[in-house]
C-alpha cells in the first residue's frame, strides 16, 4: 500500500540553525501539506501546496518557514532560524485532490524536531 | 476561528465494551469530517464523512455525521486492547484551499 515517508525520524538542532525536513508524498497525489504537533497539544495546520505554489498557510507559517518541491518526488519544509518553540513533531500529508473534492489526507510518520 | 471539540478527552474501558466518541465542530465552509487513529506517531486514516445520516462502517468501527447539529460520533464495538490509541477528529474546510482543523483527541485505553 502506498504511503507517505518522512526523513529524518528525529532531528536535533541548536537554536538559530536551519533545518530541512523531507517528505515523499504518495506518488499520484497532487496536494501536499505540513502539520505540526507540539507535545501534548493538537495537530495544527501549517501550509498546503499545489501546483508548485502555496495554496494556504496558517499564522504559524511565518517568514522563517518555507516549502519546496525540488523534484518530482520530494516535498520539503525549511525552517531558517530555529527557535526553542519550534520543537514539535512535524507531519507531512498528501491527498489526491483538494480543490473541489474532499479527498482524505494521508499522513507520514513524522519528524520529531528538538531545538536545544 | 474554526473549532473542533472532542469528548471525552480520555476513556478507560474493558475488552469487549462498546465505546462512543464524540466530535462537534464550528467551521466556515465545511467540506468533510475525518476520523484518524494515532497510536505512536502518524495519524492513520479511518473514515471521511461528507453527508449527513450515512453511516460508514469498517469492521467493528462505524461513524456517522449530522451536519444540522454539527457533530459526528465514532463507535467501536467489542473493543480490543489493540484499539488503545488517541482518536482524532478533523474537519476539512476551505474553498479552493483545503485544510484540516483537528480536535484535541480522545485517548482510549482498553484494558484486558
Amino acid at each position: 500500500e502506498p504511503e507517505v515517508t518522512q526523513t529524518p525520524s528525529h532531528q536535533v538542532t541548536q537554536m538559530g540553525q536551519e533545518v530541512i525536513l523531507r517528505c515523499v508524498p504518495i506518488s499520484n497525489h497532487l496536494y501536499f501539506y505540513w502539520y505540526r504537533q507540539i507535545l501534548g497539544q493538537k495537530v495544527e495546520f501549517l501550509v498546503s501546496f499545489y501546483n508548485n505554489e502555496i495554496s494556504e498557510k496558517s499564522e504559524i507559517f511565518d517568514d522563517q518557514f518555507s516549502v519546496e518541491r525540488p523534484d518530482g518526488s520530494n516535498f520539503t519544509l525549511k525552517i531558517r532560524s530555529t527557535k526553542l518553540e519550534d520543537s514539535a513533531m512535524y507531519f507531512c500529508a498528501s491527498s489526491a485532490a483538494g480543490q473541489g473534492d474532499s479527498y482524505e489526507q494521508y499522513f507520514g510518520p513524522g519528524t520529531r524536531l528538538t531545538v536545544t | 476561528e474554526d473549532k473542533v471539540v472532542q469528548s471525552p478527552l480520555s476513556l478507560v474501558v474493558h475488552e469487549g465494551d462498546t465505546v462512543t466518541l464524540n466530535c462537534s465542530y464550528e467551521v466556515t465552509n465545511f467540506r468533510s469530517l475525518l476520523w484518524y487513529k494515532q497510536e505512536k506517531k502518524a495519524p492513520t486514516f479511518l473514515f471521511m464523512l461528507t453527508s449527513s445520516g450515512i453511516e460508514k462502517k469498517s469492521g467493528r468501527l462505524s461513524s456517522i455525521l449530522d451536519k444540522k447539529e454539527l457533530f459526528s460520533i465514532l463507535n467501536i464495538t467489542a473493543t480490543q486492547t489493540g484499539d488503545s490509541a488517541v482518536y482524532l477528529c478533523a474537519v476539512g474546510s476551505g474553498g479552493s484551499n483545503y485544510k484540516l482543523t483537528f480536535g484535541k483527541g480522545t485517548l482510549l485505553t482498553v484494558n484486558p
